[in-house]
């Protein structure tokens, strides 16, 4: 019940496309749900996080849309650049607990 | 801009072995993290450190493991008999409150021959 499943496992789309990574969980008390960007060698690094009281939240190119009632989240990735490619993971946490649960991750490639 | 630092980055050592992994946290944050990385794996939680006490631990985290802050600003990790499934990337994370960003350093990779 703590995990947080995370799909594709890897995603290839052209340069100004849209990257989309999804995520589900369980654990009906998670309530925060941050995005990581992590980059070959380097630690994970925040995108963007949402929590429940909202169903979407945008910075710049980068959209988290949010369904409660479908235990799931989204990554878009708007207009994709060779330098978004990384692995992105999702990620949950509960408003009492510390850690994070991380999905699987998600490796993208954009093809110039 | 602050960020934090983990030494040493890369470290073999032989199976039974006792290492130590050391983590500079942020220096105003108050929560402090592990979590390791097998190799093209899912980052998984191994503990976390508040006021001195351990606030939580997963299922990963054993008698083989312990953390320290020994001072005011070292955060460190020691696995006391290394298993060769302990091969990993361990990632150093700290933040000032829970469910505020977790800020990951740049990792340790360990390697156990």
């Amino acid at each position: 019940q703590q995990q947080v499943k995370q799909s594709p496992q890897s995603l290839i789309v052209q340069k100004g496309g849209i990257s989309i990574i999804n995520c589900a969980y369980e654990n009906t008390a998670f309530d925060y749900f941050p995005w990581y960007q992590q980059f070959p060698g380097k630690g994970p690094a925040l995108l963007i996080a949402i929590r429940p009281d909202v169903s979407e939240k945008k910075e710049g190119r980068f959209t988290i849309s949010f369904n409660k009632s479908a235990k799931q989240f989204s990554l878009h990735i708007m207009d994709s650049q060779p330098g978004d490619s990384a692995t992105y993971f999702c990620a949950a946490s509960t408003p009492s607990g510390s850690r994070l649960t991380f999905g699987e991750g998600t490796q993208l490639t954009v093809n110039p | 801009e602050p960020e934090v630092t983990q030494t040493p980055s890369h470290q073999v050592t032989q199976m039974g072995q006792e290492v130590i992994l050391r983590c500079v946290p942020i220096s105003n944050h108050l929560y402090f993290y592990w979590y390791r990385q097998i190799l093209g794996q899912k980052v998984e939680f191994l503990v976390s450190f508040y006021n001195n006490e351990i606030s939580e631990k997963s299922e990963i985290f054993d008698d083989q493991f312990s953390v320290e802050r020994p001072d005011g600003s070292n955060f460190t990790l020691k696995i006391r008999s290394t298993k060769l499934e302990d091969s990993a990337m361990y990632f150093c994370a700290s933040n000032y409150f829970i469910q505020e960003t977790q800020y990951f350093g740049p990792g340790t990779r360990l390697l156990v021959l």
